[in-house]
């Protein structure tokens, strides 16, 4: 089936610790976005890609980090800079501009926690 | 700057109304605009696609519509059941490009009493 895996579910860090989220997809989507979800709040953009080697940074950029070395793949490493990392993080992917609808499909979450 | 707000932030209603969620944005230059369910502890779950040609989608129960000019879209759902419960969002790229950034709003969370 056709779709976006997100790995792991659950994550326990230590503050001072990096730690990296996996996001793959099986669509052949062009672009991919990582959000943060946190409790009552809509999700707030933090770094995007819309092809491989190329990305941008979101509203939220500081103390995250990405690459986009494959199509398929658009890891967000979530590095001790960050000053309140625990949230819900949410991985999506598009098909590009001008040939398609533009509709966004999402993975099932990471859920990251600092002790 | 594109913003997106959607009231009420909370409904609940009993099981076999039908409800109207709303959704406001300020930048009417849109692409397209996509409703969302969220169950709690998930992903989110495309619901329906408006492109900006199009005044309205439909799938099943529920129906959304889409009016540029005044920046609204609303999602129609009928004969709601207590499996409706959830978080709705709404989202509209940034810009009049599908790969652009893409904004949600806060969402409405819906219980549906049996």
């Amino acid at each position: 089936d056709g779709g976006i895996t997100q790995s792991p579910k659950y994550l326990f860090r230590k503050e001072g610790q990096n730690v990296t989220l996996s996001c793959e997809q099986n669509l052949n989507h062009d672009a991919m976005y990582w959000y943060r979800q946190d409790p009552g709040q809509g999700l707030r953009l933090i770094y995007y890609s819309q092809i491989v080697n190329d990305f941008q940074k979101g509203d939220i950029a500081e103390g995250y980090s990405v690459s986009r070395e494959k199509k398929e793949s658009f890891p967000l490493t979530v590095t001790s800079a960050q000053k309140n990392p625990t949230a819900f993080y949410l991985c999506a992917s598009s098909i590009k501009v001008a040939l398609n609808t533009g509709e966004l499909f999402f993975g099932e979450g990471s859920r990251l926690t600092v002790l | 700057k594109q913003e997106v707000t959607q009231i009420p932030a909370a409904l609940s209603v009993p099981e076999g109304e039908n409800l109207v969620l709303n959704c406001s944005f300020t930048d009417s230059a849109i692409y397209n605009l996509q409703w969302f369910r969220q169950d709690p502890g998930k992903g989110l779950t495309s619901l329906l696609l408006i492109q900006s040609s199009q005044r309205e989608q439909t799938s099943g129960r529920l129906n959304a519509s889409l009016d540029k000019s005044s920046g609204r879209s609303t999602l129609y759902i009928a004969a709601s059941q207590p499996g409706d419960s959830a978080t709705y969002l709404c989202a509209v790229p940034s810009g009049y490009s599908s790969a652009s950034k893409i904004i949600f709003g806060s969402g409405t969370r819906l219980s549906i009493r049996p």
